[in-house]
């Protein structure tokens, strides 16, 4: 089993519509966790963070529920801009700033 | 000038041959590490580094060595290049006091090994 598992897609949503990403982690002692962003051909960047009281940064929410080891991305109001593959990462307490990424979902937002 | 430089940006190299992929950054940060990443496997650890003593194996990290020549400079080698390691890979930076996920990734190396 993957440490971090997500659906791949591709998920084909209209410009406008709300999208919602899973991601389970299988390690129950995992600290941290966070969604990076990657567009086609380019590096991995920070989106956000995942705490478990959840949070927003304007159009995109993210919650994270331990008890079942599941986390969560929607995204509200899509723009063509958004489409990109969102990787799910999972830092896990080792002493050391170590991050285990899923194999991301691909999103594509249509006009 | 971006933060976080990586040379070669694309390889195509033959089995066998040595390859040395490079990683500079501009952002002070004691942290670097080495990942690859294939389709459908996301990105993998090879080697992390936390100061200029400090070398670790990650979670895949057979065929690879890395050296630590400064603070700025983390450098990955495939002492002999086979097929499976054809990839796109990262070097990556972080900073403790920046939170444990925010990790700076440089544009990545496509490597292609015939």
């Amino acid at each position: 089993r993957k440490e971090v598992e997500q659906d791949p897609g591709p998920f084909n949503v209209p410009e406008g519509a709300t999208v919602a990403f899973n991601c389970t982690y299988s390690n129950s002692a995992s600290q941290s966790f966070f969604w990076y962003r990657q567009d086609c051909r380019k590096e991995p960047k920070l989106l956000m963070s995942v705490y478990s009281s959840g949070n927003e940064d304007g159009r995109f929410t993210a919650q994270l529920n331990r008890a079942s080891q599941y986390i969560s991305l929607l995204i509200r109001d899509s723009k063509l801009s958004d489409s990109a593959t969102y990787l799910c990462v999972v830092s896990l307490f080792e002493g050391a700033q170590k991050l285990v990424f899923g194999q991301g979902t691909r999103l594509t937002i249509n006009p | 000038d971006a933060d976080v430089t990586q040379t070669p940006r694309n390889r195509i190299t033959k089995t066998g041959k040595r390859i040395m992929l490079e990683c500079s950054q501009t952002k002070g940060h004691d942290r670097m590490y080495w990942y690859r990443q294939d389709p459908g496997l996301g990105l993998r650890l090879i080697y992390y580094s936390f100061d200029v003593k400090d070398i670790n194996k990650g979670e895949i990290s057979d065929g690879y060595s890395v050296s630590r020549q400064a603070q700025a400079k983390f450098s990955l080698s495939l002492e002999s290049a086979i097929p499976n390691q054809t990839a796109l890979y990262f070097c990556a930076t972080s900073d403790p006091g920046q939170g444990r996920g925010t990790q700076y990734f440089g544009p990545g190396t496509r490597l292609t090994v015939l």
